[in-house]
């Protein structure tokens, strides 16, 4: 059973950092890109970032370029979200998400499975 | 990046089928055939029910279909049922600087 279970959220001021990880299990993790996605409360989805199966490509909603970075330890199979600079409007629940298939180069696939999300509170 | 445009609410009555429009521009929705139709119900992570453009993943129900023309992508359900009440979001890739684009939403309402 492919399963992703995100941790790291919680409060933070205004300027600090956070890492979000996300423990993957249930199938090949070094074999599919990975994506973070956010939902402010009450609004919509939002995407935040990808990399790809071995880590060499990234890329990032303007919003977040600059401050967050992505990556993977495909030996632990567990993608992380390093958050830098955080500001008020990056309070949300962040998902991870795996494409829905796998041994690709292709990019644009669905996000097949999803983590239950971690909430980010970005206040004083 | 602008969002993709959908419409706000739709509605239905058990038993009919509703259609949801999710416009972008050529260089998302127009320009690739990479289409996915999310499923969200309140408090619950997102469901993939739709990729590019009209493929359903192993589980999803064929009441459940997508399509694309030119710049607007769509999403159907036919049989409406009282569980196909949610927030439905369309996503696409985008040639920009960025990967992917989401929709702003839409709150389906089974009447």
């Amino acid at each position: 059973e492919v399963q992703l279970v995100e941790s790291g959220g919680g409060l933070v001021q205004p300027g600090g950092s956070l890492r979000l990880s996300c423990a993957a299990s249930g199938f090949t993790f070094s074999s599919y890109w990975m994506h973070w996605v956010r939902q402010a409360p009450g609004k919509g989805l939002v995407w935040v970032s990808r990399i790809n199966s071995d880590g060499s490509s990234t890329s990032y909603a303007d919003s977040v370029k600059g401050r967050f970075t992505i990556s993977r330890d495909n030996a632990k199979n567990t993608l992380y979200l390093q958050m830098n600079s955080l500001r008020a409007e990056d309070t949300a629940v962040y998902y991870c998400a795996r494409v829905v298939v796998g041994a690709t180069t292709r990019p644009g696939l669905g996000l097949r499975y999803w983590g239950q999300g971690t909430l980010v509170t970005v206040s004083s | 990046q602008s969002a993709l445009t959908q419409p706000a609410s739709v509605s239905g009555s058990p038993g009919q089928s509703i259609t949801i429009s999710c416009t972008g521009t050529s260089s998302d929705v127009g320009g690739y055939n990479y289409v996915s139709w999310y499923q969200q119900h309140p408090g619950k992570a997102p469901k993939l029910m739709i990729y590019d453009v009209s493929n359903r993943p192993s589980g999803v129900s064929n009441r459940f279909s997508g399509s694309k023309s030119g710049n607007t992508a769509s999403l159907t359900i036919s049989g409406l049922q009282a569980e196909d009440e949610a927030d439905y979001y369309c996503s696409s890739y985008t040639s920009s600087s960025t990967d992917v684009v989401f929709g702003g939403g839409t709150k389906l309402t089974v009447l």
